[in-house]
């Protein structure tokens, strides 16, 4: 079965650091546009970074430029998000998600597979 | 990038058809048919049930249907059951290659 397994979330200062990871089964990373969305507790769901499938262009929304950064480990079919400078408000849960692609050549732009999310708490 | 505008929650009894509106501008949902739609449990990751515009995974109930107008998108759920009571989100592509979600609407089967 198709699944996406996130990790390394956890408990990080103000100001610190952390890297999520998304673990992909069943399907190749590297064939599709990836993204991250987060959920901030009890919130609705904001998209924040996607990355092609050829890992050439990477984009991110406003509230977090400059701050994170998508890449893959092909060698591991993951996809992650590095994120500095965290703040209060970066607290949530991270969700990664596979882009649809439709006859495995157009993209939808719509996010057909999910993981679990994995938590991320910035505080003091 | 403002978030897409919907209703915060919307109800409707057993049986009944109910229809969830989703805002944005011409610099999104006017502008291309990427809007999809996803269903929420509590606890749960989200579930894509509308993508382009209109069209519904095969996996996904026929109840769903998806429908948009200029800068408006929507979602009509017929037939409403106890186990659609669960929040709902809209999504769109931006001109920005950025995406935009709704603030989401909570779904109350009465």
């Amino acid at each position: 079965q198709v699944q996406l397994v996130e990790s390394g979330g956890g408990l990080v200062r103000p100001g610190g650091s952390l890297r999520l990871s998304c673990a992909a089964s069943r399907f190749t990373l590297t064939d599709y546009f990836m993204s991250w969305i987060r959920q901030a507790p009890g919130k609705g769901l904001e998209w924040i970074s996607y990355i092609s499938s050829n890992g050439r262009a990477t984009y991110y929304a406003d509230s977090v430029q400059g701050r994170i950064t998508i890449s893959r480990d092909t060698a591991k079919n993951s996809l992650l998000l590095q994120m500095n400078s965290l703040r209060a408000e970066d607290t949530a849960i991270y969700y990664c998600a596979r882009m649809k692609m439709i006859r495995d050549v157009i993209l939808t732009y719509a996010m057909d597979v999910w993981g679990q999310g994995t938590t991320v708490t910035v505080s003091s | 990038q403002s978030a897409l505008t919907q209703p915060a929650s919307v109800s409707g009894s057993p049986g009944q058809s109910i229809t969830i509106s989703c805002t944005g501008t011409s610099s999104d949902i006017g502008g291309y048919e990427y809007v999809s739609w996803y269903q929420q449990h509590p606890g749960k990751a989200p579930q894509l049930i509308i993508y382009d515009d209109t069209w519904r995974p095969l996996e996904f109930s026929s109840r769903f249907s998806a429908s948009k107008s200029g800068n408006t998108a929507s979602l009509t759920i017929s037939g409403l059951q106890a186990e659609d009571e669960a929040d709902y989100y809209c999504s769109s592509y931006t001109n920005k290659n950025s995406l935009v979600f709704g603030g989401g609407t909570h779904v109350t089967v009465l």
